[in-house]
């Protein structure tokens, strides 16, 4: 089946910096998700992107499905921005797949 | 709009008790999807229900079985408790089989003694 990597899998960073998640994913897919899991284990959709670029607030995704990869970008984080992040990939037809997560604590 | 719903948010069995895990989809979505969160760890899909039919399963025993009624809430049932059935157990539903975005609930806490 399909295979999911997120790097880094620990992130510390200051309030106020800027980061960059990566997620590739070894065959093609139809649909891939953004979620940030609170502390309380409920998975909130920050973006649903199978390709392109999209941008909510702070926060921005890019995927690029030719070549496997997508990218979450968070800017002036905040301490609430502090959880992990998961990016869930579908295989035409198949389940979602999810990756192991990028941890993220940012320090005030 | 009423999101997804799962009950109880947490629970306590023991080892061979059996459990009964609750959701109701967000309302105009019809496929509702099982996962299971261990600690530290992404979520792993058990199975997927659509029009009241198993549609799709991941890696995961007969144990673990489920059910979709006519008003798409859905039931993850689990047999023979383990301990490392311990975990997160979310569900979330999507407006269409195998093409939807997942839209995911608070989560059911499952601890096994």
């Amino acid at each position: 089946g399909i295979q999911v990597e997120q790097s880094p899998p620990d992130l510390i960073l200051q309030e106020g910096a800027n980061s960059t998640l990566r997620c590739n994913f070894s065959d093609s897919v139809n649909n891939l998700q953004w979620f940030h899991q609170n502390p309380w284990g409920q998975l909130i959709n920050l973006f649903y992107i199978p390709s392109g670029t999209k941008q909510n607030g702070r926060l921005s995704a890019t995927t690029v499905a030719t070549e496997r990869y997508s990218l979450l970008y968070i800017s002036s984080s905040q301490t609430t921005d502090s959880g992990v992040y998961f990016c869930a990939v579908e295989n035409y037809g198949q389940n979602f797949v999810f990756g192991p997560g990028t941890r993220l604590s940012v320090l005030p | 709009e009423t999101g997804v719903t799962q009950s109880p948010t947490h629970l306590i069995k023991t080892r061979g008790q059996q459990v009964t895990l609750r959701c109701s989809s967000q309302s105009g979505h019809n496929t509702v999807s099982w996962y299971q969160q261990a600690l530290g760890q992404g979520p792993q899909f058990i199975f997927q229900y659509y029009r009241e039919e198993e549609n799709g399963r991941g890696n995961f025993p007969p144990r673990f079985s489920g059910l979709q009624f006519p008003n798409y809430s859905s039931e993850l049932n689990v047999n023979a408790l383990e301990l490392d059935d311990s975990a997160l157990y979310l569900c979330a539903s999507s407006p269409w089989s195998g093409t939807g975005e997942l839209f995911f609930g608070e989560g059911s806490r499952l601890t096994v003694l």
